[in-house]
């Protein structure tokens, strides 16, 4: 089955740094790459997603890049603010299925 | 966007006793629903597809028999946690994708069980 791995656990930056949130994924056939956003006690919930037959995708100051001969893609995250402070996952999921796979959860805390 | 809601979205119960947990797609049909677990500060861990009108698919390691999922309609399904101890205590949440679609999920807002 596929396999998701999201790096860093922990991150922590200063209010206005960039940050960036990486997975990797096993299953060469997934084509659907989502990331929530998970805030305590609270549903996670879509931020931004890309499929495989697109490599980037801007959305404000939220981006994702996708690299399908590596297998993994990324979060990126600019001017970061003190409400961008949350949990963060990644999943891919293909067709068929369409069961997700999610990664492991980035928490990131935005200092003011 | 769609939305599923689920209930209750916290629960206190006595151990030994059941629970059922309810997740319901307001404003669209879901022939697939998805149960997950989630330990604080820690990621969903899928416990079993739910399939309208069949039986549910348990992850590995599972107990279907101590987790009882029902998806009777193809906008409700629901979760019943038998003879509860405390271990089973945690986060619960459910999600569901529009019909066809490899696509987000929109996730319940989740239930808090607490087994005493």
């Amino acid at each position: 089955g596929e396999n998701v791995e999201q790096h860093p656990s922990t991150l922590s930056v200063q209010e206005g740094d960039s940050a960036v949130i990486k997975c990797t994924y096993s299953d060469s056939a997934s084509n659907y790459f989502p990331w929530y956003k998970q805030e305590l006690g609270k549903r996670p919930q879509l931020i931004i997603d890309i499929r495989s037959n697109v490599g980037e995708k801007k959305d404000q100051r939220i981006a994702v890049t996708l690299n399908k001969t590596a297998k993994h893609f990324s979060l990126h995250i600019t001017e970061t603010q003190p409400e961008d402070s949350a949990v963060y996952f990644c999943a891919a999921s293909k067709g068929g299925s369409y069961i997700p796979t999610f990664g492991r959860g980035t928490s990131l805390i935005v200092h003011p | 966007g769609a939305v599923v809601s689920q209930h209750p979205s916290w629960v206190i119960c006595k151990s030994g006793t059941s629970v059922k947990i309810e997740c319901r797609s307001l404003d669209f049909q879901a022939t697939t629903m998805f149960w997950y677990r989630q330990f604080p500060k820690q990621s969903l861990m899928l416990m079993a597809t739910s399939n309208e009108g069949s039986k549910a698919t348990y992850e590995q390691g599972v107990e279907k028999d101590k987790f009882l999922i029902n998806h009777a309609s193809l906008t409700l399904s629901t979760l019943t946690v038998t003879s509860a101890h405390p271990e089973d205590s945690s986060f619960y949440i459910c999600s569901a994708n529009l019909i066809g679609g490899n696509t987000e999920a929109f996730f319940g807002q989740g239930t808090r069980l607490t087994v005493v």
